[in-house]
């Protein structure tokens, strides 16, 4: 099955910088990779998706790339607010299944 | 965006009784659903795929039988764990599937259990 990695598990930014979390996948197969906040004892919000036939795609401050070639794929979120805090997490899809295979996560602190 | 409905928020059982989590898509039909457990600053571990009208697919590890899973209509899934015990303790999360070309999922608000 799809194994997915998040790096890092954890992430302070001073606010106005830039965070960046990484994740890598196994299966060469999967073609659609979304990207999750959530908030402590809330349930996981959908902020961007990218499909495997785009490179980048781009929402407002928060962007995200994908390198089929080498299994990775990137969010960007760029000036940094203390509201951006929360736990990020990366998934991925094979082509005609709904199953997400989550990365372990990633807590963003962003320091007033 | 659609909105996935998850009742109770919170419960609280003794050692041995049976807990039923209900899913609800409220304003879209998914025939597909899945339910998850998470534990503190974790991940989201998939339990079981839910499709309506027929039997849920468990995940590796996961007891069937301590997990039961009934997707009666489109718009209902209900997660039940029988005989509860102190390490089903966990946040329970359950999503829905957007048919079609988006492939988006969408989250219930998660239940909270806790076994005394």
């Amino acid at each position: 099955g799809e194994n997915v990695e998040q790096h890092p598990s954890t992430l302070s930014v001073q606010e106005g910088d830039s965070a960046v979390i990484k994740c890598t996948y196994s299966d060469s197969a999967s073609n659609y990779f979304p990207w999750y906040k959530q908030e402590l004892g809330k349930r996981p919000q959908l902020i961007i998706d990218i499909r495997s036939n785009v490179g980048e795609k781009k929402d407002q401050r928060i962007a995200v790339t994908l390198n089929k070639t080498a299994k990775h794929f990137s969010l960007h979120i760029t000036e940094t607010q203390p509201e951006d805090s929360a736990v990020y997490f990366c998934a991925a899809s094979p082509p005609n299944d709904y199953k997400l295979s989550f990365g372990a996560g990633t807590t963003v602190t962003v320091r007033a | 965006g659609a909105v996935v409905s998850q009742h109770p928020s919170r419960v609280i059982c003794k050692s041995g009784t049976s807990v039923k989590i209900e899913c609800r898509s409220l304003d879209f039909q998914a025939t597909t659903m899945f339910w998850y457990r998470q534990f503190p600053k974790k991940s989201l571990m998939l339990m079981a795929t839910s499709n309506e009208g027929s039997k849920a697919t468990y995940e590796q590890g996961v007891e069937k039988d301590k997990f039961l899973i009934n997707h009666a209509s489109l718009t209902l899934s209900t997660l039940t764990v029988t005989s509860a015990h102190p390490e089903d303790s966990s946040f329970y999360i359950c999503s829905a599937s957007l048919a079609g070309l988006s492939r988006k999922l969408f989250f219930g608000s998660g239940t909270q259990l806790s076994v005394l």
